[in-house]
């Protein structure tokens, strides 16, 4: 399996911009994925990359991989109240993810 | 396009019970993966279906099953509950199964909490 470690608590004012970190210790994941979830919700797919890309924008998203130091982040341009939430990182693993214990991001006005 | 639907949507059991948690992916998926969510153990993948087949299982014990329908529409069965079984379990679907980028789709979960 692959260990994947991330912070558990970041905050940040609305309209900053917020950057999520995450390391792993597996490196043959071919895809990396970032995953929010809302109280009482399930988990939504925000993003995801190749492991052969170094970045990925997608309007206010924006991934970064460092393969050679197994770092993924996750950068939130312009965060909102609406961002407050859990976020998960995820690197694949024959047919299942393995997740992270998520990163809790509080934006407060 | 409907989502993953989950039901029930919380359950409450004593230990010894027996569940069964039920999931419809979202049409065309043909994969469904379940997941157990907890506080201490975060999110922990319990088993992978496509096409009815059981193709991988986390590490869990035998007490916790699942099967998956000709509609793709699956179940997941935790027999002789235990407290520690207590958490969110969530249900997961992809279009594409093994191919490497796995786009799940999660449902809202089923709260479960065993007394």
């Amino acid at each position: 399996g692959e260990d994947v470690e991330q912070s558990l608590f970041l905050s940040v004012r609305e309209g900053d911009s917020s950057v999520i970190n995450c390391t792993y210790t597996d490196s043959s994941s071919t895809y990396l994925y970032w995953y929010k979830q809302e109280p009482g919700a399930g988990l939504q797919l925000l993003t995801y990359i190749f492991s052969n890309m170094d970045m990925k924008q997608d309007q206010r998203l924006t991934v970064l991989l460092n393969k050679k130091d197994k770092h993924l982040s996750l950068r939130i341009a312009d965060t909102q109240t609406g961002d407050s939430a859990i976020y998960f990182c995820a690197g694949n693993s024959g047919y299942a993810l393995n997740f992270g214990k998520g990163t809790s991001l509080l934006v407060t006005p | 396009k409907a989502g993953v639907t989950q039901t029930p949507r919380y359950l409450i059991k004593t230990r010894g019970q027996q569940v069964t948690l039920s999931c419809s992916p979202i049409s065309g998926h043909r994969s469904v993966s379940w997941y157990q969510q907890t506080p201490g153990q975060g999110l922990q993948f319990l088993f992978e279906y496509f096409s009815e087949t059981q193709r991988n299982k986390g590490n869990f014990p035998g007490r916790f099953s699942g099967r998956q329908f000709s509609n793709s529409r699956s179940e997941m069965n935790v027999s002789t509950l235990e407290l520690g079984d207590s958490a969110l379990y969530l249900c997961a679907s992809s279009l594409l199964s093994g191919q490497g980028d796995e786009k799940l789709f999660f449902g809202s979960g089923t709260q479960l909490s065993v007394l």
